[in-house]
């Protein structure tokens, strides 16, 4: 069964904060990935990496960083925290896609529910 | 833009209905529609769909695509209170070096005893 932990499952942060959220998976997946999920907005994608030191903004990359130094690991980095980024945050991993593979779907962390105050 | 609207938003039924679950899509490149389930923690894979008119099943839950009008339908028979949670429909363009996820905001089910 794929694992994909994150580090914390509640955290409380003051605004202007520098905030790491941490995710790991153990399937050797390539691709990995940040969400965060708020009411009526649903998943929307923050970052992604598809490899080591490789990293592509999702759609709402704005006052978040993204570290990928080992494979296994993807960091999420909130360089000033502000109140609109509380919020539950995902991370997901999945295998790369090459053409003519099967297709995989992305499994999820339980989830980190951040608070900035 | 691309986007994925899933209906109802919400939904309350007892133990034994059966319910039905909409998911619409408009994405460019499409591959494939999933669906999950999510409790309080993490969403949990339940189906992967790329062929219309396939069905997917697995116990009393079951799924089928239409890639002619854009739309897949989750279907739960004889629901248990333990089917009560959030399913997100979400749809897989291709591009880039990976494929990304476009998340519809859920459909809330609260099976009532």
């Amino acid at each position: 069964d794929v694992k994909v932990t994150q580090s914390s499952r509640y955290l409380v942060k003051r605004t202007g904060e520098k905030v790491f959220l941490e995710c790991v998976q153990d399937m050797d997946h390539e691709n990995m990935f940040w969400y965060r999920q708020d009411p009526g907005l649903g998943l929307r994608l923050i970052y992604f990496s598809y490899d080591v030191k490789m990293k592509e903004k999702g759609d709402i990359p704005e006052g978040y960083s993204v570290s990928r130094e080992k494979k296994e690991r993807f960091s999420l980095i909130l360089e000033s925290a502000s109140t609109n980024q509380t919020s539950m945050y995902l991370c997901a991993s999945s295998p790369r896609v090459f053409r003519g593979n099967s297709n995989q779907p992305q499994h999820f962390g339980d989830g980190t529910r951040l608070s900035i105050l | 833009e691309d986007k994925v609207v899933q209906s109802p938003l919400s939904l309350v039924v007892h133990e034994g209905d059966t319910v039905t679950l909409n998911c619409s899509y408009e994405v460019t490149n499409f591959r494939s529609l999933l669906w999950y389930k999510q409790e309080k923690k993490a969403p949990t894979f339940l189906f992967m769909l790329t062929s219309s008119g396939i069905e997917k099943k697995s116990g009393r839950l079951s799924s089928i695509l239409d890639k002619k009008e854009l739309f897949s339908i989750l279907n739960i028979t004889a629901t248990q209170t333990g089917d009560s949670a959030v399913y997100l429909c979400a749809v897989e363009g291709v591009g880039g070096a990976t494929n990304k996820l476009i998340f519809g905001t859920g459909t809330l089910l609260a099976v009532q005893p």
